[in-house]
């Protein structure tokens, strides 16, 4: 089944302690992205990558590292968490530009 | 900057009734809009739009794309309970995929 999967769904941290969230997609697409929602703001884009090393910051990148080393995989790596970091993130891949979203992440930084 | 902007933020209506989406942008390279359906989960593809004035239709649901006014909607007839969700308008400003996404609307059918 063709699918984009995260890990893990939920988590809630402490400020300050390193976390990544990872993303994985089985249907080959060269493009991948992090977004993250927030109520009244909807989907803004993170970091989105166009192919295996090749990654770029979209509109929120602070505070958020990613890397590309595979095809298949996007991890989100939050260094230093803050509260502020708090909401549920969506991984998402594409060929073109429909874009296929994984179940999502529910962050909480307390 | 771009900007994408729906319209109304929420909405109730009762079973049966239409639902009229709107969704305008200003955007420095429009390739696509794109609107997708949001239930308690992950955003789901309903459409995308590239020409002006063409309507995409699957079953109830239909939405149409105005280049010059630059703005879409998207209208849901005869609605049902399970059509309560966020609807999302999204445009694509690249050929990789690059979205804008708007705030979305929430809609709310009432039995």
């Amino acid at each position: 089944e063709a699918q984009v999967t995260q890990n893990p769904r939920y988590l809630i941290t402490v400020t300050g302690k390193k976390l990544t969230v990872t993303c994985s997609q089985n249907m080959n697409h060269e493009y991948m992205s992090w977004y993250r929602q927030d109520p009244g703001l909807g989907l803004r884009q993170i970091y989105y990558s166009m192919n295996v090393e090749v990654t770029d910051k979209g509109d929120v990148p602070e505070g958020y590292k990613v890397s590309r080393k595979e095809k298949r995989n996007f991890p989100l790596i939050l260094e230093s968490p803050s509260p502020n970091q708090t909401s549920l993130y969506f991984c998402a891949s594409s060929f073109r530009t429909e874009q296929f979203f994984g179940p999502g992440t529910r962050l909480t930084v307390l | 900057e771009d900007k994408v902007v729906q319209s109304p933020l929420s909405l109730v209506v009762h079973e049966g009734d239409t639902v009229t989406l709107n969704c305008s942008y200003e955007v420095t390279n429009f390739r696509s809009l794109l609107w997708y359906k949001q239930e308690k989960k992950a955003p789901t593809f309903l459409f995308m739009l590239t020409s002006s004035g063409i309507e995409k239709k699957s079953g109830r649901l239909s939405s149409i794309l105005d280049k010059k006014e630059l703005f879409s909607i998207l209208n849901i007839t005869a609605t049902q309970t399970g059509d309560s969700a966020v609807y999302l308008c999204a445009v694509s400003t690249d050929s990789w995929g690059k979205l804008q996404f708007g705030a979305g609307t929430q809609v709310v059918v009432t039995p």
